[in-house]
């Protein structure tokens, strides 16, 4: 079974700075998906970006992006020039990439990890 | 944009009462997911469903049922709530394009207390 770590329970950075949250996971699969989602207060989970372990190159949404370490099972993201709508709960989370196919349907589950507070300071 | 809705935001119910959660999807995906979300713990798989009347059990499905029978629409049951199943619930819908697997989109979720 695949698990996702966070080992920062809860971050905070000065507005405008830059600051990386953690993420490690472990499977023995070599096709995979990995996220990032986030969590505002009160408010709706929302995909902040994405993965795909037969890329070599890093995903990038604007002032979001990951340090995606396959060999080591490290998938950290990065966010720049920090803002206060940046405050929320961050997720990590592993989808096996063998899905697309109801006899594959198992393979659609996310793990995630236990999660990171990020607080965003004036 | 894709919309997902849960018909409650907060719910509050007494020990051994029946619950129904309910969760629906305005753009036609095919698969339907429950989740629970305590604090230290994550997000963990309670069921999910792949088409109208399947099911699947996930990670944490004992105390719950569940019900797909409309594609648009996935309804969580507690048969007998108890105190250990008060947290907040997560509904979210993917597509499920065949070689590719697709983003979850999750509700606003619904914090339950049982008392």
């Amino acid at each position: 079974a695949q698990t996702v770590t966070q080992s920062q329970p809860e971050m905070s950075v000065q507005e405008a700075e830059t600051v990386t949250l953690s993420c490690t996971y472990d499977t023995s699969e070599s096709n995979y998906y990995l996220f990032w989602y986030k969590q505002p207060p009160s408010r709706q989970m929302i995909l902040v970006i994405r993965q795909e372990a037969y890329k070599q190159q890093n995903a990038t949404e604007n002032r979001f992006s990951v340090n995606f370490q396959k060999a080591a099972k490290s998938f950290s993201l990065k966010i720049s020039d920090s803002q206060l709508g940046d405050t929320a709960m961050y997720f990590c989370a592993f989808m096996n990439g063998r899905g697309g196919h109801i006899s594959n349907f198992g393979n659609e589950k996310l793990t995630f990890g236990t999660g990171t507070r990020l607080t965003i300071i004036p | 944009d894709v919309k997902v809705t849960q018909s409650s935001r907060y719910l509050v119910k007494r020990t051994g009462e029946k619950v129904f959660l309910e969760c629906v999807q305005d753009m036609d995906h095919e698969n339907m997911f429950w989740y629970r979300q305590d604090p230290g713990l994550g997000l963990r798989l309670i069921y999910f469903s792949y088409d109208v009347k399947m099911k699947e059990k996930g990670d944490i499905p004992e105390g719950y049922s569940v019900s797909r029978e409309k594609k648009e629409r996935f309804s969580l049951i507690l048969e007998s709530a108890s105190t250990n199943q008060t947290s907040m619930y997560l509904c979210a819908s993917s597509l499920m394009t065949s070689g590719r697997t697709n983003t979850q989109y999750f509700g606003p979720g619904t914090r339950l207390t049982v008392l």
